[in-house]
């Protein structure tokens, strides 16, 4: 089956940084790679995904990098914010087929310093 | 995104109980899943739902322990049978949206067992 690596496992950073969150995989196979961002006592929240036909996907202050021939993929967050602090968690699954199973990562615990 | 609801929201059960939790969906889905998040830890799939036959247990979980109804498209429980310290959990209930692999989670049920 899937195993996702994540590190690192905290992170601290100071506001306006940027934080990176980096995460290996096993099975080649697989195809889509989400990040959801859990704040405390929260659901988790789906904040940005790629697909293995593209290398690399932003949506305002996140993007996130895929290199499929190194089975790893990266959470870039920039100009951090408070706000910004919660546990982010990567996954990736082998969709179609109907199969939608998401083998998460262990997660990175992220605080940013005002 | 589809709205999830989750009941109970938090419990605390007494050692050898059973607590059943209820996840209602706001769309017909095909499949739903349940995961498990242990204190501080990461998620894990339990199983999946599908309507109209058994569930799909991931290794380690078993259906004596973790029984599963799926009685139509918007609705799934999920029992967890002669509870000890061990289940204290997050479990959480997710859907993918439409026909995608992308995945949005309920709110979690918060369970304590003393």
């Amino acid at each position: 089956g899937e195993n996702v690596e994540q590190h690192p496992s905290t992170l601290s950073v100071q506001e306006g940084d940027s934080a990176v969150i980096k995460c290996t995989y096993s099975d080649s196979a697989s195809n889509y790679f989400p990040w959801y961002k859990q704040e405390l006592g929260k659901r988790p929240q789906l904040i940005i995904d790629i697909r293995s036909n593209v290398g690399e996907k932003k949506d305002q202050r996140i993007a996130v990098t895929l290199n499929k021939t190194a089975k790893h993929f990266s959470l870039h967050i920039t100009e951090t914010q408070p706000e910004d602090s919660a546990v982010y968690f990567c996954a990736a699954t082998r969709s179609g087929a109907g199969s939608y199973q998401l083998t998460f990562g262990k997660g990175t615990k992220l605080s940013v310093i005002p | 995104s589809a709205v999830i609801s989750q009941k109970p929201s938090r419990d605390i059960c007494q050692r050898g109980t059973s607590l059943t939790i209820q996840c209602q969906v706001d769309s017909q889905v095909t499949m739903m899943f349940w995961y498990r998040q242990q204190p501080g830890q990461s998620l894990t799939l339990i199983a999946t739902a599908n309507q109209g036959s058994e569930a799909t247990y991931e290794s380690g979980f078993v259906i004596d322990k973790f029984p599963i109804s799926r009685p139509n498209l918007t609705f799934s429980t999920l029992t967890v049978s002669n509870m000890s310290p061990e289940d204290s959990s997050i479990y959480l209930c997710s859907v993918p949206h439409g026909h995608t692999d992308t995945q949005y989670f309920g709110p979690g049920t918060r369970l304590t067992v003393l």
